[in-house]
């Protein structure tokens, strides 16, 4: 099946500092989701792409959407310990019939005050 | 707005049991999905309904495991017998869109954790 390669899947970094992960597919993508879930909660959305090349802010976060539709990544700048949690980037394919998505496996984000 | 509200949040119960999750999607949205969560397979889909229809259940692990939605606001997914493997946590989903074709992001709730013993 399709599978979303996410990186890094682990990042410990200091408070202030910019973080960037990403994710490829060797297929094609309509949509790209960036998802934070925190310890005990469900994944809450938090950047919705859905054109190649698109750029999307939302507060310190900023998302792109690859021009070849292959690969999104996901900056946070000036990171905060509220920050902490594990990242997903998620596609729905191109042709997909309904709303499924393919997830990736996740960035552990670790922030050091 | 109400969230995706699942329950129980916590469900503790020993092997052979049958096990019953409960999900209420947010008011409106016609596509709802239930998803597995483990440490060893992150985020695994098991099976989604579009207007209360079961469209793919190809990620079911076994016959074991079933899940309805009986009306627009309602689904369950059910265990039985449940066995020790099938603990995770489990996350209802739902969102918007057509009938054919939907880009309109899934919205999660918080998830039950299921522990069989």
């Amino acid at each position: 099946g399709q599978q979303l390669n996410q990186s890094p899947q682990s990042m410990f970094i200091q408070e202030g500092e910019d973080v960037s992960m990403n994710c490829t597919s060797s297929s094609i993508f309509n949509t790209w989701l960036w998802y934070k879930q925190d310890p005990g909660e469900g994944p809450v959305l938090l950047i919705a792409l859905y054109k190649a090349g698109e750029l999307t802010s939302n507060g310190r976060l900023t998302a792109q959407f690859g021009i070849t539709r292959k690969d999104s990544f996901l900056n946070i700048s000036a990171s905060i310990p509220s920050d902490v949690g594990i990242y997903f980037c998620a596609g729905q394919p191109r042709g997909n019939a309904g709303n499924m998505l393919t997830f990736g496996g996740g960035t552990r984000l670790m922030v050091k005050p | 707005d109400a969230g995706v509200i699942q329950s129980p949040r916590h469900e503790v119960t020993e092997m052979g049991q049958e096990v019953t999750l409960r999900c209420k999607p947010i008011s409106g949205h016609d596509y709802l999905f239930w998803y597995r969560q483990t440490m060893m397979r992150g985020l695994e889909l098991l099976i989604y309904f579009n207007n209360n229809v079961p469209i793919d259940d190809s990620g079911m692990p076994e016959d074991r495991f079933s899940a309805k939605m009986p009306n627009a606001s309602f689904s369950t997914l059910k265990i039985q017998p449940s066995e020790p493997r099938d603990s995770a946590v489990y996350f209802c989903a739902s969102s918007g869109g057509g009938q054919f074709y939907s880009n309109q992001p899934q919205h999660f709730g918080d998830g039950t954790r299921l522990s069989i013993l």
